[in-house]
């Protein structure tokens, strides 16, 4: 079975200040990862995904991840948050094939203050 | 734009009155799920058709029940709403053929029981 640990619930910062949102998986087989934002009140918006090939991945926003087969870890960051990135960010994982679920991690609030 | 779009947007209802809450879809996504998503959680899968087969989550609660009369649409019907039904409720969609099932959210329902 696939789980997904989101290490923090919460993460405050500085506007301008850099981010990393942490994320690790557990999973016996290849997995796909992604990252959803979830503004209040919105649906849950794809951010960015890792199918295959390099392991740094750029979204929109300018957020990226990279995926660390070694450490199944797939952590989001970017350099210089904004008010606007003030959001809840989750961390989902699956298999493929045959399972087409997605396991989502807890979530992490980020809170970007002036 | 192709997009997932759910209706309404905010419900209110009374404890006991059967609601129904709405998805349609112009992607033509053959996999279409409901999430409920509870304050600061990450959303929880209810159940999913892939095509016209339905495919319950084993703890769903059997006072959830779901229709989808075509590809396009899919339905949400709560018979009995207790106030532990009070939740945002996510539609989301995927298509078979990307090996990835990357899901497609819509903006949510946010029911309150009253």
């Amino acid at each position: 079975a696939q789980s997904v640990t989101q290490l923090d619930s919460q993460v405050p910062v500085f506007e301008e200040a850099p981010v990393e949102l942490r994320c690790n998986y557990s999973s016996s087989v290849s997995v796909y990862l992604f990252w959803y934002v979830q503004y209040p009140n919105q649906g849950l918006q794809l951010l960015l995904k890792y199918l295959s090939g390099s392991t740094l991945v750029k979204g929109i926003n300018g957020f990226e991840a990279e995926f660390n087969k070694s450490q199944t870890s797939f952590h989001l960051r970017k350099p210089s948050v904004h008010i606007s990135d003030t959001a809840e960010y989750f961390c989902a994982v699956n298999q493929g094939g045959s399972n087409y679920k997605l396991t989502f991690g807890k979530g992490t609030l980020l809170t970007v203050n002036p | 734009d192709a997009m997932v779009i759910q209706n309404p947007r905010y419900q209110v209802t009374q404890f006991g009155k059967p609601v129904t809450l709405s998805c349609s879809q112009t992607l033509n996504h053959n996999v279409m799920y409901w999430y409920q998503q509870k304050s600061s959680q990450a959303p929880k899968l209810l159940f999913h058709y892939y095509d016209k087969d339905f495919n319950n989550e084993a703890d769903t609660p059997d006072n959830f029940q779901s229709r989808r009369p075509n590809t396009s649409f899919c339905f949400l019907d709560i018979r009995s709403p207790g106030l532990g039904d009070a939740a945002m409720y996510l539609c989301a969609t995927s298509r078979d053929g990307t090996f990835s099932y990357e899901q497609y959210f819509g903006p949510g329902t946010r029911l309150t029981v009253t």
